[in-house]
């Protein structure tokens, strides 16, 4: 079955620690972007991916990193420079970025729920 | 700046009962709208969406939604809500002014009770 798997579900990180979030995809999409979701705030944009070896900030970059090696693959880090980092992680993709990478639908994954110990 | 408000935080309804959710948007040109639903601890599902044409927009699990240029607003109803509805959904707008990169409203979780 397509579709887009995240790694783990629950994460747990003891503070000063980098953690690394998983996301693959089986679509053959283009475009990859990483949310993170708080109560009460919707969801808010760390970094996009619009195609292999290229990647974007979004609103909240600060504090993570990524990398964009292979089309299927976005992995996040959460670096020990991110003061809040708890929170439930969400990776989506769609058919194809450039100058359409909004309006194109988006299909996520089942999210990562990051915990700082 | 662009900014997506969904003004009720939490709805109780009935099942059987109608169901709308408020959405207003501010931006300045047409943005291109989509309804989102995620039930608890899981990723989000695509309702509609909205990009030109006919207003009201027909979506999956019986939901559709109205675009209303001269009030800025795209709300999502129901005429008949399931226990299964119950869940938090999410309004997103996107535009060229933006890079295309969607903006989401805070959610609104809808309870339903038998």
């Amino acid at each position: 079955d397509g579709g887009i798997t995240q790694s783990p579900k629950y994460l747990f990180r003891k503070e000063g620690q980098n953690v690394t979030l998983s996301c693959e995809q089986n679509l053959n999409h283009d475009a990859m972007y990483w949310y993170r979701q708080d109560p009460g705030q919707g969801l808010r944009l760390i970094y996009y991916s619009q195609i292999v070896n290229d990647f974007q900030k979004g609103d909240i970059a600060e504090g993570y990193s990524v990398s964009r090696e292979k089309k299927e693959s976005f992995p996040l880090t959460v670096t020990s420079a991110q003061k809040n980092p708890t929170a439930f992680y969400l990776c989506a993709s769609s058919i194809e970025g450039g100058s359409f990478v909004g309006w194109n639908e988006q299909f996520f994954g089942p999210g990562t729920r990051l915990t700082v110990l | 700046a662009q900014s997506v408000t969904q003004p009720d935080i939490h709805i109780t309804v009935s099942e059987g009962a109608s169901l709308e959710l408020r959405c207003n948007y501010s931006y300045g040109a047409t943005p291109y709208l989509f309804w989102y639903v995620q039930s608890p601890g899981q990723g989000l599902q695509l309702l509609l969406k909205y990009f030109s044409g006919d207003t009201l927009v027909q979506g999956i699990k019986g939901f559709e939604a109205e675009f209303k240029r001269s009030q800025s607003s795209f709300n999502l109803r129901k005429p008949s809500v399931h226990w299964s509805d119950a869940a938090e959904y999410f309004c997103a707008v996107g535009d060229r002014s933006n890079d295309y990169k969607l903006s989401f409203g805070a959610g609104t979780t809808v309870t339903v009770r038998a």
